[in-house]
């Protein structure tokens, strides 16, 4: 079955700190992982995808094969960081149907 | 560019209505995909439209339906409506639907059911 795990609801921190969202997948085969963003009263958005490899806002993600896992971190949290993070998943390359985790809201505290 | 835009913003119906969301993509985008989002089930795939057929479509009951337009604009209909539809509703589109290509998200409708 196709499913993505994020473990955590809540994540607080300071300002500064380094921050890593979790987020593990259950597929069998190769997945396409991506990293969504909503902040307050906006829409959601692709915040970076595995593919690229690139980094967004101070944000990178680098996909475990072995761990199925496809962690978000930045090194230095601000407070704009403040929002709702989703990992998500396309299990096949013709099909525009993400397959979402439930969401970690990302808090950073002044 | 216009984004992806999305009427009603808010609908209240009862139970047993039915429902039609509209969903406009952006210009140029062909694929258009769906998403109810609940506090308790979060952000599940409802279907997807490519080219006037439905491409995918996820695990909800026949009352939920949809259509693509040659235009590419895309409605989801939902009948008999039951209170646990109660949802925020997206609508998603991209060029041709590829995982290559970015999804752009609407501000979604907000759907109650009384």
């Amino acid at each position: 079955a196709q499913r993505v795990t994020q473990p955590e609801k809540l994540l607080s921190v300071f300002k500064g700190a380094p921050v890593e969202l979790k987020c593990n997948y259950s597929y069998s085969g190769s997945p396409e992982l991506f990293w969504y963003v909503q902040y307050s009263r906006q829409r959601l958005q692709l915040l970076l995808r595995h593919i690229s490899r690139e980094s967004i806002k101070g944000f990178t993600a680098d996909l475990n094969k072995g761990e199925t896992s496809f962690h978000l971190k930045k090194p230095f949290a601000q407070e704009e960081d403040s929002a709702m993070y989703y990992c998500a998943l396309i299990g096949s390359s013709n099909t525009g149907k993400l397959i979402f985790g439930q969401g970690t809201t990302l808090q950073v505290k002044p | 560019k216009a984004g992806v835009t999305q009427t009603p913003r808010y609908l209240i119906k009862t139970r047993g209505q039915q429902v039609t969301l509209s969903c406009s993509p952006i210009s140029g985008h062909r694929s258009v995909s769906w998403y109810q989002q609940t506090p308790g089930q979060g952000l599940q795939f409802l279907f997807e439209y490519f080219s006037e057929t439905q491409r995918n479509k996820g695990n909800f009951p026949g009352r939920f339906s949809g259509r693509q337009f040659s235009n590419s604009r895309s409605e989801m209909n939902v009948s008999t409506l039951e209170l646990g539809d109660s949802a925020l509703y997206l609508c998603a589109s991209s060029l041709v639907g590829r995982t290559t290509d970015t999804q752009y998200f609407g501000p979604g409708t907000r759907l109650t059911v009384l």
